[in-house]
């Protein structure tokens, strides 16, 4: 079973502080690594993705993998009121010659004022 | 633009019968996905297609099918519906290469 651990949360943060989110995942041979934002009552939505290890920036937000310690995190600077939502780790593994993405059940982040 | 369609949005079942959501996307990708979402349980996966006349089972594929006749959708059948099948279902899909999943608005079923 290859499984993506999030803590559930939530997570509170004031407005304008740094909002860190973490991810495990079990499969060493994981390649791809995603973050979907998820507002109440919608779909996911892509972030990030990150294929290598180290840092990968993208306006206030930075992904971050080790694949040694088989952990992503996701870093939201300036974190806003419009950031509160339910953020998604995905780890996306090859199977019968494409990829499947497995979702953790997502970390709840709520920034306020 | 290109899309990911889900129908309906809102469905509401008795238990026993059979019911079919549909899953329509314009991005010619090759492979979709049916998920379920639940409260504490996050997104899990029930089938997955690599293209036409492919099909696989996810982790919780019990009372569920689905068939891929064309490209463009993925429709899932719940045989004999059941209250435990009461939940948000989303469709996605993704290219061939190692690329994000493309979600739809989500189908929010209700068995009674």
């Amino acid at each position: 079973q290859k499984e993506v651990e999030q803590n559930s949360g939530p997570l509170s943060v004031p407005e304008g502080a740094i909002a860190s989110l973490n991810c495990t995942y079990s499969d060493r041979g994981s390649q791809s690594f995603f973050w979907y934002r998820q507002y109440s009552g919608k779909s996911p939505e892509l972030i990030m993705f990150i294929y290598s290890n180290g840092d990968k920036e993208d306006g206030r937000f930075t992904a971050q993998l080790n694949k040694a310690s088989q952990y992503v995190s996701l870093l939201i600077r300036d974190s806003q009121p419009s950031d509160s939502a339910t953020y998604l780790c995905a780890v996306s593994h090859a199977s019968g010659g494409s990829y499947i993405p497995t979702f953790g059940r997502g970390t709840s982040l709520i920034v306020h004022p | 633009d290109a899309e990911i369609t889900q129908s309906p949005r809102h469905k509401i079942t008795e238990t026993g019968r059979q019911v079919t959501l549909a899953c329509h996307q314009t991005w010619n990708h090759n492979n979709m996905f049916w998920y379920r979402q639940d409260l504490g349980h996050g997104l899990r996966l029930i089938h997955y297609s690599y293209g036409v006349q492919d099909t696989n089972k996810g982790e919780v594929s019990d009372g569920y099918s689905v068939s891929r006749s064309n490209t463009e959708d993925l429709p899932l059948t719940l045989e004999s519906a059941a209250s435990s099948q009461t939940s948000v279902y989303f469709c996605a899909s993704s290219g061939n290469r190692n690329t994000e999943a493309f979600f739809g608005q989500g189908t929010r079923l209700t068995v009674v």
